[in-house]
């Protein structure tokens, strides 16, 4: 059974610093990789994908990932109280369309 | 661009009552469509894949005589609860798969919150 992974939380950074989140999922045959941000009440919000080792970078975001260890992480840097969310990280299997998704990472901003 | 609407957003019903969730993909052709649930403090969970014109891909442990699925057209699928009991009450979203050369991004609807009582 395919599993991906995440810390629960609460994660708590103050404003301005580095946040780091960390996803490892069980599938070696992964294909696509995801990070989606997803408010109280409302659906995920696609934040950043990566299909190939080695870091992308996006504004304030940086995926992160390492298929042989079969870890994908999440930087967020200048942290800001709007990214106060959970995220969640998303895995696409080989051969297959639908993602599964960690429980996911509850993370607090500290003004 | 790739906006998905869903519709209602929220609907109460009672208990052997059917719902009809309809999910939407608004500027863009969407060949495949899925279909999560979440429950309180859950992550999401896949329930189906759906693909237009064929019958849909159930996940293990989904009825799909309870969740019929219909993607009728490029842009539409719809989820109907049949004979929704309190259980099935929870968040569902769907979402619609764009294609490129080598990216699968998904995009989610806003989500429908039922509420059986």
């Amino acid at each position: 059974q395919k599993e991906v992974e995440q810390n629960s939380g609460p994660l708590s950074v103050p404003e301005g610093a580095i946040a780091s989140l960390n996803c490892t999922y069980s599938d070696r045959g992964s294909q696509s990789f995801f990070w989606y941000r997803q408010y109280s009440g409302k659906s995920p919000e696609l934040i950043m994908s990566i299909y190939s080792n080695g870091d992308k970078e996006d504004g304030r975001f940086t995926a992160q990932l390492n298929k042989a260890s079969q870890y994908v992480s999440l930087l967020i840097r200048d942290s800001q109280p709007s990214d106060s969310a959970t995220y969640l990280c998303a895995v696409r299997g080989g051969g297959a369309d639908g993602l599964t998704f960690g429980k996911g990472t509850h993370l607090i901003i500290q003004p | 661009g790739a906006v998905v609407s869903q519709h209602p957003s929220w609907v109460i019903c009672k208990s052997g009552t059917s719902v009809k969730i309809e999910c939407r993909s608004l500027d863009f052709q969407a060949t495949t469509m899925f279909w999560y649930r979440q429950f309180p403090k859950q992550s999401l969970m896949l329930m189906a894949t759906s693909n237009e014109g064929s019958k849909a891909t159930y996940e293990q442990g989904v009825e799909k005589d309870k969740f019929l699925i219909n993607h009728a057209s490029l842009t539409l699928s719809t989820l109907t609860v049949t004979s929704a009991h309190p259980e099935d009450s929870s968040f569902y979203i769907c979402s619609a798969k764009t294609t490129g050369r080598v990216t699968d991004t998904q995009y989610f609807g806003p989500g429908t919150r039922l509420t059986v009582l």
